[in-house]
């Protein structure tokens, strides 16, 4: 199957920082990329839907401010969590799709955790 | 919208045991429901797919079934190994290129 990667793996961060996670396909252009957060032992909860070159579309109660999603190229987008806090700990999973294809290929996530 | 709900949340299995995972899904017009597979701090891993058009698919030990009139299908793993523990979604894709809606999950435990 196509090869999504995210870096970093895991973060620690200070709270009031901002960070930065990288998805990027490697094997394949993604024309649509999904952002994902997870909690302990619970389902993938959906942030945003990214198109490349375009404005990312926000799902209900996920502040576009707090998480900004960039997805400049057919093969990278990105995630910044903007002035942190500790109930931003989480995982965080990208994942991936091309042109009108249904499936999904992801990430293998990103552990946040803000002090 | 779409809605899935997936049953059991937890399975524990004896090795060589078969294992069913079940979902159900609201949108009739859902046509790609695929299965995937979290290791412990790991992302999903797409392990198998099936889409409307199909009512069965096989891939070695694993199967996924589609009911479309009952609007039900299920992921059957048999033979089932202690590398098999993990938690298990299922997901229902709408039409129009949304994205992909997940079950709730199930933890599946292979026991030697």
């Amino acid at each position: 199957g196509a090869v999504v990667s995210q870096h970093p793996s895991r973060v620690i961060c200070k709270s009031g920082t901002s960070v930065k996670i990288e998805c990027r396909s490697l094997d394949f252009q993604a024309t649509t990329m999904f952002w994902y957060r997870q909690f302990p032992k619970k389902s993938l909860m959906l942030m945003a839907t990214s198109n490349e070159g375009s404005k990312a579309t926000y799902e209900q109660g996920v502040e576009k401010d707090k998480f900004l999603i960039n997805h400049a190229s057919l093969t990278l987008s990105t995630l910044t969590v903007t002035s942190a806090h500790p109930e931003d700990s989480s995982f965080y999973i990208c994942s991936a799709r091309w042109g009108s294809k249904e499936t999904q290929y992801f990430g293998p996530g990103t552990r946040l955790l803000v002090l | 919208g779409e809605n899935v709900e997936q049953h059991p949340s937890t399975l524990s299995v004896q090795e060589g045991d078969s294992a069913v995972i079940k979902c159900t899904y609201s949108d009739s017009a859902s046509n790609y429901f695929p299965w995937y597979k979290q290791e412990l701090g790991k992302g999903p891993q797409l392990i198998i797919d099936i889409r409307s058009n199909v009512g069965e698919k096989k891939d070695q030990r694993i199967a996924v079934t589609l009911n479309k009139t009952a609007k039900h299908f299920s992921l059957h793993i048999t033979e089932t190994q202690p590398e098999d523990s993990a938690v298990y979604f299922c997901a229902a894709s709408p039409p129009g290129g949304t994205a992909l809606i997940f079950g709730k999950g199930t933890t599946l435990s292979v026991s030697s």
